[in-house]
């Protein structure tokens, strides 16, 4: 069955740093487009980074409100998707999805296959 | 950026209606648009890839049209399990952008 999920989440304050991890089954992380998307409190959805399948790392990509702060990445031998967090603010405050994209798609960013997320609370 | 507008934002219906939510995006995306239906508390789900394509498992009673800027998603015969907040998504190029989303209520 394939399968993701987060974890990782909690309260930090502001300043802090924290790493969510997307542990995937059913499925090899390495060769499909990844993504974490977050949703605040009451919010629609906000992409927030991706990285490509295939090489050594992958290609990625960051919404302008993380880029800088923020840092994904994956490692095979856990085939595990994570998001490094740092210089958190109150604005970052959300829940976490991580996502798998489907290359069969005319696109690969189109978001098959969704954890059940994990709760980023940024708050002194 | 490539700015999606969902219209309405909120809806109200009943189980049996026939809806329709629009999604407009700021430039054409061709038909790199993807709709997504989310359940409170719950992680979103994929229905509509491709503008029109349905994803398997969802039910036939959901379908999408649309190309360049202007998308559709209509639902035939509203269920109960169908009173969500939907949301589009452009796929044609980073930064990906999702639409505000419109809710789906019971009348």
């Amino acid at each position: 069955e394939v399968q993701l999920v987060e974890s990782g989440g909690g309260l930090i304050q502001p300043g802090g740093s924290l790493r969510l991890s997307c542990a995937a089954s059913g499925f090899t992380v390495s060769s499909n487009y990844m993504t974490w998307v977050r949703q605040a409190p009451g919010k629609g959805l906000e992409w927030v980074s991706v990285i490509y399948s295939g090489g050594s790392g992958g290609t990625t990509y960051y919404a302008d409100s993380v880029r800088g702060r923020f840092t994904i990445s994956r490692d095979s031998s856990k085939n595990t998707l994570y998001l490094q967090m740092n210089s958190l603010r109150a604005e970052d405050t959300a829940v976490y999805y991580c996502a798998r994209g489907d290359c069969s798609s005319p696109s690969c960013y189109v978001w098959h296959v969704w954890g059940q997320g994990t709760t980023v609370t940024v708050s002194s | 950026d490539i700015q999606m507008t969902q219209s309405p934002s909120s809806l109200s219906a009943s189980v049996g209606d026939r809806v329709t939510i629009t999604c407009r995006a700021s430039q054409s995306i061709s038909n790199y648009l993807n709709w997504y239906r989310q359940k409170p508390g719950k992680a979103p789900n994929l229905l509509i890839y491709a503008a029109s394509s349905l994803q398997s498992g969802v039910p036939s009673r959901f379908s999408g049209s649309g190309s360049g800027t202007d998308f559709t998603l209509t639902i035939s015969s509203l269920q109960p399990e169908d009173f969500a907040t939907y949301y589009c998504q452009q796929s044609y190029s980073t930064p990906i952008t999702f639409g505000q989303g419109t809710r789906l209520e019971i009348k």
